[in-house]
């Protein structure tokens, strides 16, 4: 499984953008980039999954460049409900197992 | 409400003693499996079952059991509790040929 490597930890305020980046430079060709958010004491939730180019969904944008060897998960107009820990997954297409590694992730704090 | 759920939601418990984590799923699901979270290892896989009758190991099997008779049901079992296993653990579920899973809300246990 190619290794993943975000931020540990990042700060923003109510109302801005964020962007946390991902870096996967060992990304396959039948791998896909899926992002996972967790609250305090809760699982994991599925935001977004990709392949290249740009996936945008209600809640969040995804930016994949032609390279593929990063992601960028961007939150627009961040609430404090936004806090959370947010995980990058890269995951083949054809696993079998069906098993998800999660790294430490991004533990994004939102102030008023 | 489409929902996987998993009882208890906190446990403590003494060395030794027999206990099951029971976990179900109401959106027939053929893919569930168990996560233990601890930190500073994120979230690790413990067994998975891709369909009724069908389990396998993940990557920190040892100490754990399974079963899966039913297809909404996979529940957890540690037949003799040991204090290594004080972590967090989730039940997830997914549908067959997604990468999407559904994550349970967690239990919480101490092993004394």
């Amino acid at each position: 499984l190619a290794k993943t490597t975000q931020p540990i930890s990042m700060d923003s305020y109510e109302g801005q953008e964020v962007n946390i980046t991902c870096s996967h430079n060992n990304i396959a060709t039948n791998d896909y980039i899926t992002w996972y958010q967790q609250f305090p004491s809760q699982g994991p939730r599925f935001i977004i999954q990709g392949y290249k180019t740009k996936v945008t969904n209600e809640v969040a944008s995804l930016f994949i460049p032609a390279d593929r060897k990063s992601s960028t998960l961007s939150l627009p107009r961040v609430s404090l409900s936004d806090t959370a820990v947010y995980y990058c997954l890269v995951i083949p297409w054809d696993t079998g197992r069906r098993a998800l590694t999660f790294g430490s992730g991004t533990r994004l704090q939102v102030q008023p | 409400e489409a929902q996987v759920t998993q009882n208890p939601r906190y446990l403590i418990t003494v060395t030794g003693k027999k206990l099951t984590v029971t976990c179900s799923q109401n959106m027939n699901h053929e893919y569930m499996s168990w996560y233990r979270q601890d930190p500073g290892l994120g979230l690790r896989q413990i067994y998975y079952s891709m369909n009724v009758e069908v389990t396998d190991k993940g990557d920190v099997p040892e100490g754990y059991k399974v079963s899966r008779k039913e297809k909404r049901n996979f529940p957890l079992i540690l037949e003799s509790p040991s204090p290594n296993q004080t972590s967090l653990y989730f039940c997830a579920s997914s549908l067959a040929g997604t990468d999407t899973q559904y994550f349970g809300p967690g239990t919480r246990l101490t092993v004394l």
